[in-house]
């Protein structure tokens, strides 16, 4: 079973365009995450959520909405798409690290990434 | 706001050798973890060896082990017996007690055979 899946793996669409990616995870984490990998392969956080709460929300246009239905998803919504949105974006999820306890794994699953290009 | 550094564009590495792959960070933390991760062209992000920085002993994982130097906040990644499969994009993360991954920015590491 896949631990972080996220859909689609390749995202093609004409500027202007809306479009959402989905992510789900079977590995009961509390933290969901979306990072977003440019063309010169330099990661970088954009969102997180704890048990479906925004917790971290980096310098990203607000045309960038993620929505937490529950804790195993979080989905990236897209709206009016830019030629620089081309990226590839990682979902990825955790266990929380806010508690005091040390988890027993405190690394990151990241989905396998979903390839958008705008044209 | 801590960031990582990889010094190391571009690495290449003959086949059964062993290399080492470069990391620094900055933090103002005393506890924290530390990470590398493998990108193949596959681009699945591959968790490759973690280490907590409240631990003395340096972590291994098979052919892969870590020199993590706290004072001098660096933290190196060894692939001995290096392999054909082991070519790809490796990043150095950072994570303090909070839940977010600070990347470094990637060094490719190219296997001649």
């Amino acid at each position: 079973d896949t631990a972080v899946s996220q859909t689609p793996k390749y995202l093609v669409t004409q500027m202007g365009n809306d479009k959402s990616i989905k992510c789900e995870q079977n590995l009961g984490h509390d933290t969901m995450y979306w990072y977003k990998q440019d063309s010169k392969k330099f990661l970088k956080i954009m969102f997180s959520y704890n048990n479906k709460e925004l917790i971290i929300n980096e310098t990203v246009p607000n045309r960038f909405s993620p929505k937490s239905p529950d804790k195993a998803h979080l989905n990236l919504h897209i709206n009016s798409l830019e030629l620089g949105d081309s990226a590839v974006y990682f979902c990825a999820s955790s266990q929380d690290l806010t508690r005091f306890e040390t988890a027993l794994n405190y690394g990151y699953t990241f989905g396998s990434g979903t390839r958008l290009t705008v044209v | 706001a801590q960031t990582v550094t990889q010094s190391q564009p571009e690495m290449s590495v003959q086949e059964a050798e062993t290399v080492t792959l470069s990391c620094t960070y900055d933090t103002s933390e005393s506890d924290y973890y530390l990470f590398w991760y493998k990108q193949p062209p596959s681009r699945q992000m591959i968790l490759v060896i973690r280490q907590e920085a409240y631990k003395q002993q340096n972590a291994t994982e098979n052919r892969f082990s870590v020199n993590f130097q706290k004072a001098a906040k660096s933290f190196s990644l060894k692939i001995s017996d290096s392999q054909l499969g082991d070519a790809a994009m490796y990043f150095c993360a950072y994570r303090e007690y909070g839940n977010k991954l600070v990347f470094g920015a990637g060094t490719i590491l190219r296997v001649k055979s």
